[in-house]
């Protein structure tokens, strides 16, 4: 059964350092998106992507964050000077069809653990 | 903005018990999508079930069904015949332009 996947697992890095978290939707979706969980905490969104470009963001979001899809697998994170409160499980998913039509389903990774010592 | 509520931080029953989880949404859109998403200790978001706002008829996926009210804007989780493995966080969402979720309920099976 085809997945999204994210890698790595678990990274942890000290603040101001800049972190790129990976994920690979899968293969025949068009919309992706990154989630925040910060511990004990609900899951919040950051961003969506279509058509190599970022569709909605939230607050969260703010100029620390990038998106890119490189190539034609991955999709990935960037936060460039990372904060304590950056710590959190990050989730990317994928869906195939629009969001805006509420008529899809999206299929979230396993995530990512980044810790910001 | 819709806003998603779980009211119930933390519920525990006994196994083979029926349980159901609250959920309520605010939105003014007439179509839209409902999920629960079940997170273990892995913190990995497993899709439960899911809900169409366009369909009457409540979802059931084997042990799990939905009470779906949309006027009432409830869309409440029934787990039949509770398991130790079905112990997890569990996320009600709703989905537009993209998913919101609710602050989550602990629920835990007891052996």
């Amino acid at each position: 059964e085809p997945e999204v996947t994210q890698t790595p697992s678990h990274q942890v890095t000290q603040m101001g350092q800049e972190v790129i978290l990976r994920c690979v939707p899968i293969s025949n979706h068009l919309y992706f998106y990154w989630y925040r969980q910060i511990l004990g905490q609900k899951v919040e969104f950051l961003v969506s992507f279509y058509n190599n470009e970022i569709s909605e963001k939230s607050e969260i979001f703010d100029d620390q964050f990038s998106v890119e899809r490189p190539d034609g697998s991955n999709f990935t994170l960037k936060i460039r000077s990372t904060k304590l409160e950056d710590s959190a499980m990050y989730f990317c998913a994928s869906s195939e069809g629009r969001a805006l039509d509420g008529n899809t389903e999206a299929f979230f990774g396993q995530g990512t653990r980044l810790t910001v010592v | 903005a819709q806003t998603v509520t779980q009211s119930q931080p933390e519920m525990s029953v006994q196994e083979a018990e029926t349980v159901t989880l609250s959920c309520t949404y605010d939105t003014s859109e007439s179509n839209y999508y409902l999920f629960w998403y079940k997170q273990p200790p892995s913190r990995q978001m497993i899709l439960v079930i899911r809900q169409e706002a366009y369909k009457q008829q409540n979802a059931t996926e084997n042990r799990f069904s939905v009470n779906f009210q949309k006027a009432a804007k409830s869309f409440s989780l029934k787990i039949s015949d509770s398991q130790l493995g079905d112990t997890a966080m569990y996320f009600c969402a709703f989905m537009k332009l993209k998913l919101v979720f609710g602050q989550g309920t602990r629920l835990t099976i007891n052996p």
